[in-house]
């Protein structure tokens, strides 16, 4: 199975700041990946797909990259509206797999 | 506009068995692979299986955790998924969510989810 290990599991920011997370994939996954934002008690909201391309209706501070084994989501400016969890998964092969997931919060 | 329904989730004991089912509208339901995605009480996400349009004999793909307990089914003439569940444990326990997946591969529209308890 492909394991994804995110980075860090819990960051704490604030309002305008700039925030990375990071997912790293056990074996290469050339760009089958996506990251999924949750807020509490919601389901899950895709961003990102096939590691860089943005969603339709998701802001434009969000931004993906990265290929084979190294992903990065970056939130440029944060709103309040960003604070959540985020996943990174993968496509690539079964069975899918998720990212243990990053808490971003309020400082 | 787009929308997945979850129901029949519950209290079922372990051993039990429970089906869960998932009502698509605003969108070709014909059209899509569909996934349950289920998420434990304060943990992480969980990929429970797949199933495949008719253009690819509804042929199905399961969780190693899940397989030979758990059977996703569908119905295109009623737009529904269904979630067969047997042999039920407590590591079971969840909430599921039905989720659309896009001619992409990925997980564009999800329901709000229904929570399936496993407890004596």
């Amino acid at each position: 199975d492909i394991q994804l290990t995110q980075s860090p599991s819990f960051v704490s920011a604030s309002v305008g700041d700039r925030v990375t997370i990071t997912c790293r994939a056990s074996q290469g996954i050339s760009s089958f990946l996506g990251w999924y934002q949750q807020k509490p008690g919601k389901a899950p909201k895709l961003l990102i797909y096939a590691a860089s391309t943005l969603q339709s209706g998701v802001p434009s501070r969000f931004s993906g990259s990265g290929s084979g084994t190294k992903f990065t989501l970056t939130v440029s400016s944060l709103q309040p509206e960003d604070f959540a969890t985020y996943y990174c998964r993968q496509r690539s092969a079964y069975p899918i797999t998720f990212g243990q997931g990053t808490r971003l919060e309020i400082k | 506009e787009v929308q997945l329904v979850e129901s029949g989730g519950g209290l079922v004991q372990p051993g039990g068995s429970l089906r869960l089912s998932c009502a698509a509208s605003g969108f070709t339901f014909s059209d899509h692979y569909m996934d349950w995605v289920r998420q434990a009480p304060g943990k992480g996400l969980e990929w429970v299986g797949r199933i495949r349009k008719r253009a690819n004999s509804y042929t199905t793909e399961y969780a190693a955790s899940v397989k030979g307990r758990f059977t996703i089914s569908r119905d295109d003439s009623k737009n529904s998924l269904y979630l067969q569940m047997n042999s039920l444990k407590t590591e079971d326990t969840a909430i599921y969510y039905c989720v659309r997946v896009n001619d992409d591969y990925y997980l564009d529209v999800w329901g709000t989810g229904t929570t399936v308890t496993v407890s004596s």
